[in-house]
């Protein structure tokens, strides 16, 4: 069974400053992975995905993640923090196939940016 | 394009009452999931349609729960009676079949308390 964590459910990171957003896998087969953001009263927003091919993905706002298999980990980053980042985001996998929309969430992460 | 739409944003309940969410998917698309976040944990995955056939309907919690997609097109998530614990956000997402069926488009959510 596939599982997804996120480690650090809360973020704080300064205007300008890296942002790393921790995200493993476990998985038996090869997964698909990708990052939501959810901003206040609006649905999940997919940054990007992991399907195959290139091992970093580029993402919307700058964003993007590096999937490497010898540490289960897709870990997303954005090299300078802007305020309109402030959301809670979510590392989500699946094994593909016929499941191809049936997701597991990691446990999410609020991303705080102060000035 | 229209987004995913859900109804109510937001609703408050007595244990035992009924409550019914409804799902508007992107037009076109075959894909429809139901997923729930109760307080402090992660998103799970509920169940799939495929147009207005249940693919996948192993995560719903119980026979409480009954979710229905008449013709295809929007869903109905339906819980009688509720109980405190289905207190939480409810997420319906769609996809395009095929190729493009792992990019799913978010609601954003019916928060459902029971009190």
């Amino acid at each position: 069974a596939q599982s997804v964590t996120q480690l650090g459910s809360h973020v704080s990171v300064s205007e300008g400053a890296l942002v790393l957003l921790r995200c493993n896998y476990s998985s038996s087969v090869p997964p698909y992975l990708f990052w939501y953001v959810q901003y206040p009263n609006q649905g999940l927003q997919l940054l990007l995905k992991y399907t195959t091919g290139a091992t970093l993905v580029k993402g919307i706002n700058g964003f993007e993640a590096e999937f490497k298999k010898s540490e289960t980990s897709f870990h997303l980053t954005k090299p300078s923090a802007h305020m309109s980042d402030a959301a809670e985001y979510f590392c989500a996998g699946n094994a593909g196939g016929t499941s191809y929309g049936k997701l597991t969430f990691g446990q999410g992460t609020i991303l705080t940016v102060h000035p | 394009e229209a987004g995913v739409t859900q109804f109510p944003s937001h609703s408050v309940i007595e244990k035992g009452q009924t409550v019914t969410l409804r799902c508007d998917p992107i037009s076109g698309h075959d894909n429809l999931y139901w997923y729930r976040r109760v307080m402090g944990k992660e998103i799970k995955f509920l169940l799939h349609f495929v147009k207005e056939s249940k693919q996948d309907e192993s995560g719903m919690p119980n026979n409480r729960f009954l979710a229905e997609r008449t013709g295809g097109t929007y869903s109905t998530l339906k819980v009688q009676p509720a109980e405190l614990e289905d207190s939480g956000v409810y997420f319906c997402a769609s996809s395009h079949a095929g190729k493009g069926a792992n990019v799913l488009t978010f609601g954003a959510g019916s928060r459902l308390t029971v009190l």
